[in-house]
Formats: C-alpha cells, structure tokens, sequence
C-alpha cells in the first residue's frame, strides 16, 4: 500500500512570494491535516480537511489556507512569505472516522526555505 | 488549552543501558494517545496508539503505558538504530471536532 506522499520535497522561495504545497494521502484515507515543523516548536497543527471540509483550524494567520478535492488529495498554500514561514510542512493522513483509529501517516514533509 | 509536555528533550544512553520517556498531558476529553518516531530529515513514523488508563503496548524493544496523565515509552535494552527523536501525541476533543496536539519530542542517541 503506498504512503502519503507530498510534492515538491524542497523548496527555495523569497520573501512576498507565494507557495502552494500538494499532499496525497493513503487510499481510503478521508482525513488530511497539514504541520508546520521547526527546531523550536515541534509540530503545530495548521488544519485538518475531511471530505472536501475543513474540520479544524489551528492558531496560524490568515496567509495559510489549504483545501482538499473530491479524490482527498489536499494542497496548502501560504501566500505572502516571511522568513518565519521557513520550515519543515508535513501532511499526514488518517481514516478521519470519529470514534475509530485516528492514528495518523505521515509523508515525508516539505521543506521550505524562505530567502 | 491542551497541553503536551515531554521529558526529558534529550537523552543519551549507552547501548543496551533501558531508559523510560516520559510524556505528560492536560486535554479535554481525550480521545487517544499517540507515540511516533522521527528521524532527522523524515516524517514521523507511527508506533502505537494508547486509548484508556492502564493500556500497554509493546513493539520490540518499546513498551508504552498510559495512566490518566502521562504516558511512558520505556525502551529495553537499546540498539544505536534504537536512536531518533520521539514524539508524543494526544487527539483530544469530542464528535467530529478532534484536536491533535503533539509535544516537542525527546532527542535519544544510543551510542555503541
């Protein structure tokens, strides 16, 4: 069974500039949730889509946004870059079924580099 | 505001020296407690899945346990590939509005 998978695996942007992000996730995985990584703060939740829905939010502005389509592939954007938004972004995928095994796969993440 | 703390942030050990991970939490309703294994470069690795008090779990050389504040993920014995950082996880929340907060990991190298 194939893993999540995240396009591209390296990025090099510059500060203003705009970046969309791409994750696929296992098959018959419904649930996405994006993660910003970094040395100092660990994993932060970004937002979490299930059948085209964002389901929750976490505490990032407004430059972040993400959807997902009908096949559950999801992509992120974030426009606007600043040199905080430098970072390892990670897509994981679950089952998403309230109440059943929520354990979550995660890709191997996307690293953003903002100049 | 859930909160996810770990301990301690790093820790070094001498193969074959066990050792316990510690991972303590203050959530609403929660749901299930997760324990994933990074390596540098990677994305987290799933482990095991704790969902009540008193629940163990065992993968080789890892056992987690759960009581009603924190988790341990004891490691028998280490090898150096044992080494990676570890994270703890807690999904917290009810009906279809569930949360997962991670903490910041704990750093283990297994030296030789």
């Amino acid at each position: 069974k194939a893993g999540v998978t995240q396009t591209p695996r390296y990025l090099i942007k510059t500060r203003g500039q705009q970046v969309t992000l791409s994750c696929s996730p296992i098959s018959g995985h419904r649930s996405v949730s994006w993660y910003q990584q970094t040395p100092g703060q660990g994993l932060q939740f970004l937002f979490e889509y299930f059948s085209e829905t964002q389901r929750n939010k976490g505490n990032f502005p407004g430059r972040f946004s993400g959807r997902q389509f009908s096949n559950s592939r999801s992509e992120m954007n974030v426009s606007t870059l600043e040199l905080g938004d430098s970072a390892l972004y990670l897509c994981a995928s679950s089952l998403g079924v309230s109440g059943s095994y929520n354990e979550q796969f995660f890709g191997p993440g996307t690293r953003l580099t903002v100049l | 505001e859930d909160q996810v703390t770990q301990s301690p942030e790093a820790l070094r050990l001498q193969e074959g020296e066990s050792s316990s991970l510690n991972c303590s939490y203050t959530v609403s309703g929660l749901r299930g407690l997760f324990w994933y294994r990074q390596d540098p470069g990677k994305g987290p690795e799933f482990l095991f899945t704790l969902y009540s008090a008193g629940e163990e779990k065992e993968k080789e050389r890892l056992k987690a346990t759960l009581t009603k504040k924190e988790s341990f993920l004891h490691i028998t014995a280490p090898k150096p590939e044992d080494s990676a950082t570890y994270l703890c996880a807690v999904q917290a929340g009810s009906g279809g509005y569930q949360k997962v907060t991670f903490g910041i990991g704990t750093k283990l190298q297994v030296i030789p």
